[in-house]
């Protein structure tokens, strides 16, 4: 395993929910991300923290409010999600954001109905 | 700018028979380049990296890549698949000069072998 956990692993949720996704790393890195993984796209990067600091939102819609309370955890709150969202949402961590090699979560698939 | 075309969305080799995997990148800057490997259910786990340093990388499991500046290439290769190869690999391009050192993911080579 990379070091990086991710719950839950599976997440079936409706349009007028609100729930969470919570990483943890435990690789004592100062850099966390959210990318979010759809069928037959690349991988889009949603957020990066560095030393709990957000350094860049590549215009994520509201419905996603990222939190990371210390450098060592990270959470995704969901609410009001459209089904087009459905996907494999991935944390990743890494040394700095200027440390090049990314550590990987295994994941939480994201069904909106 | 920087950007990634893996040139192949699908790979299918039989069992003992090489691997290559094709990717092309586009970068403003010196760029470091990655292969990772996602089996299915798994996050991505990092095959093998690229930092200017030796252009021939091997990475695990018998995987290496090639960086050649000239044709902007960093294919992956190896000598002889294996069943647990089966696969979706994703070739990323990175910069330390880039603000924010972000990463620009292919849109991945799933990776069949046949017994």
């Amino acid at each position: 395993e990379t070091g990086v956990t991710q719950t839950p692993r599976h997440l079936v949720m409706g349009m007028t929910n609100k729930k969470s996704l919570k990483c943890e790393q435990h690789l004592g890195h100062n850099a966390m991300y959210w990318y979010k993984q759809s069928a037959k796209k690349p991988l889009e990067l949603m957020f990066v923290y560095s030393l709990e600091e957000r350094v860049e939102n590549n215009s994520v819609p509201s419905r996603f409010s990222p939190e990371c309370p210390n450098s060592s955890h990270l959470f995704l709150h969901l609410h009001t999600l459209q089904p087009e969202d459905s996907a494999l949402y991935l944390c990743a961590s890494s040394q700095d954001t200027g440390e090049e090699t990314q550590y990987f979560g295994p994941g939480t698939r994201l069904l909106v109905l | 700018a920087q950007s990634v075309t893996q040139l192949d969305s699908h790979v299918s080799v039989s069992e003992g028979t090489p691997v290559l995997l094709r990717c092309n990148y586009s970068s403003s800057y010196s760029p470091s380049l990655f292969w990772y490997v996602q089996h299915p259910n798994k996050g991505l786990q990092l095959l093998l990296k690229y930092t200017s340093a030796a252009t021939l990388v091997k990475g695990i499991n018998g995987f290496e890549a090639e960086f050649k500046k000239s044709e902007t290439s960093f294919h992956l290769t190896k000598p002889s698949a294996h069943m647990s190869d089966a696969a979706e690999y994703f070739c990323v391009v990175s910069s330390r000069l880039s603000p924010s050192n972000q990463f620009y993911f292919g849109t991945g080579t799933s990776l069949t072998v046949i017994p």
